[in-house]
């Protein structure tokens, strides 16, 4: 199965901002989403696990949903502030392996 | 304090052989799955191989199969990553992760090892 993400979104100081994550290929709510952040020059950090939990210490702007209709799933940032500017990744799993989405370059203006 | 410290990284000629090592502490081993996660320059994460707890189970993503084993050593906290037949496209850096809760996904990640795959 496939994860796609868009390769790059842009928002303001402050906005919100929303990143899609369409899974092709089995069901996305059958199968928890996790998403990560990686800063540059960074190892990726655990955001969101089981499509909408937050590690602790993850901050409450952050949050994960799923779409049934569009076998999809979502990480909205709200409040966007300038360390949020990063790469961010979805991922899935089926029974023999985990797959990563392509990522997505986020850009605070 | 959950810590994974990656080692044998390093350049390689095609054809040759690596193996990485992750040094595990702060959690109890034995119990997470661990997988290794690599990133080729200016590119995303790709999930290479990943391993049960007990280290039963063995699972690889289909561009490594057959060139690269994973296992694990629970007495010692480590999970290794035999890389056989290299390739240049196998040249990344290489991550490893703990297992989230359940094995969904990774919640704990390595710095990073650089493996480089040239002639």
């Amino acid at each position: 199965f496939m994860l796609t993400q868009p390769h790059s979104v842009s928002e303001s100081l402050g906005k919100t901002v929303t990143i899609s994550c369409t899974r092709s290929g089995g069901s996305i709510a059958g199968h928890y989403v996790q998403w990560y952040q990686q800063r540059p020059g960074s190892s990726p950090t655990f955001l969101i696990y089981e499509h909408n939990q937050r590690p602790s210490g993850v901050p409450d702007r952050f949050s994960g949903s799923i779409d049934s209709s569009s076998n999809s799933a979502s990480l909205s940032i709200s409040g966007l502030k300038t360390e949020d500017e990063a790469d961010y990744y979805c991922q899935s799993y089926d029974s023999v392996s985990w797959v990563f989405g392509g990522g997505t370059k986020l850009t605070v203006l | 304090e959950v810590q994974l410290l990656e080692s044998g990284g390093g350049l390689v000629q095609p054809g040759g052989s690596l193996r990485l090592s992750c040094a595990a502490s702060g959690f109890s081993f034995g119990n997470f799955a661990m997988s290794w996660v690599r990133q080729a320059p200016g590119e995303g994460l790709e999930w290479v191989s990943g391993i049960t707890g007990s280290g039963s189970g063995t699972f690889s993503a289909d561009p490594v199969k057959g060139r690269f084993t994973i296992s694990r050593d629970n007495s010692k906290n480590m999970v290794y990553l035999q890389m056989n037949s290299l390739r240049a496209e196998d040249t990344a850096v290489y991550y490893c992760a703990k297992g989230s809760r359940n094995d969904y996904g990774m919640d704990v990640w390595g710095q990073g090892m650089t493996v480089t795959v040239s002639s």
